[in-house]
């Protein structure tokens, strides 16, 4: 157990609906990242939230959007969801502001299905 | 463009044999050098990082990695391959930029 915990497991939803995932870091980590695995894509990075500001930027789509709270937790919203959307999502914490030197903690994952 | 390549998509080995997972990166400098093992159904526990000197590195559960900046590789070994190692190991860069690049993965299987 990582410590980092992801809701809900798996998100069964149809397309052009939108869902929002929640991450909840270890405690007193303040940074949050997010990734999507697909068969297709592999493991891509997304987005880095560090104590409420984004940090950096990947590969996520203008359809995808993110924040960090003050509690620190984080939460994913995807919208006008598509087929191609049906992905692993990950979330990771780590306690500074960069990857640098610090190992990042991935929590179990949210299963998207889109039909 | 940075890209991190396992050229072994596919591995299978005997339990007790020896192991090499490869990873070659493309970028100009030397980057931050990681690898990440995959259970199924579990999100990703960091095996060992490479960030600056000594090119050998140890990590947990037995395994150790060589940076080779000749080749711009950061291949992953064991001597001795356990049942429980069997999963999806992933090679990851971070070229200084705060985004990890990650490989497509090498997935490996033990036989009894």
């Amino acid at each position: 157990d990582s410590g980092v915990t992801q809701t809900p497991k798996h998100l069964i939803t149809a397309t052009g609906q939108r869902v929002t995932l929640r991450c909840s870091p270890r405690s007193g980590d303040l940074s949050v990242y997010w990734y999507q695995q697909s068969l297709d894509q592999g493991l891509q990075f997304l987005i880095h939230y560090y104590n409420g500001e984004e940090r950096a930027k990947g590969n996520i789509l203008e359809r995808f959007s993110a924040q960090q709270f003050p509690d620190l937790h984080s939460e994913l919203n995807l919208s006008s969801l598509e087929l191609g959307d049906s992905a692993l999502y990950f979330c990771a914490s780590s306690q500074a502001g960069g990857p640098l030197h610090n190992e990042q903690f991935f929590g179990p994952g949210t299963r998207l299905t889109v039909l | 463009a940075q890209s991190v390549t396992q050229p072994d998509i596919h591995i299978t080995v005997s339990e007790g044999a020896s192991l090499e997972l490869r990873c070659n990166y493309s970028y100009g400098a030397t980057p931050y050098l990681f690898w990440y093992v995959q259970s199924p159904g579990q999100g990703l526990q960091l095996l060992l990082k490479y960030f600056s000197g000594d090119t050998l590195v140890q990590g947990i559960k037995g395994f150790e990695a060589e940076f080779k900046r000749s080749q711009s590789s950061f291949n992953l070994r064991k001597p001795s391959v356990h049942w429980s190692d069997a999963a999806e190991y992933f090679c990851a860069v971070e070229p200084g930029t705060y985004k990890y690049i990650f490989g497509t993965g090498t997935r490996l299987k033990v036989l009894a």
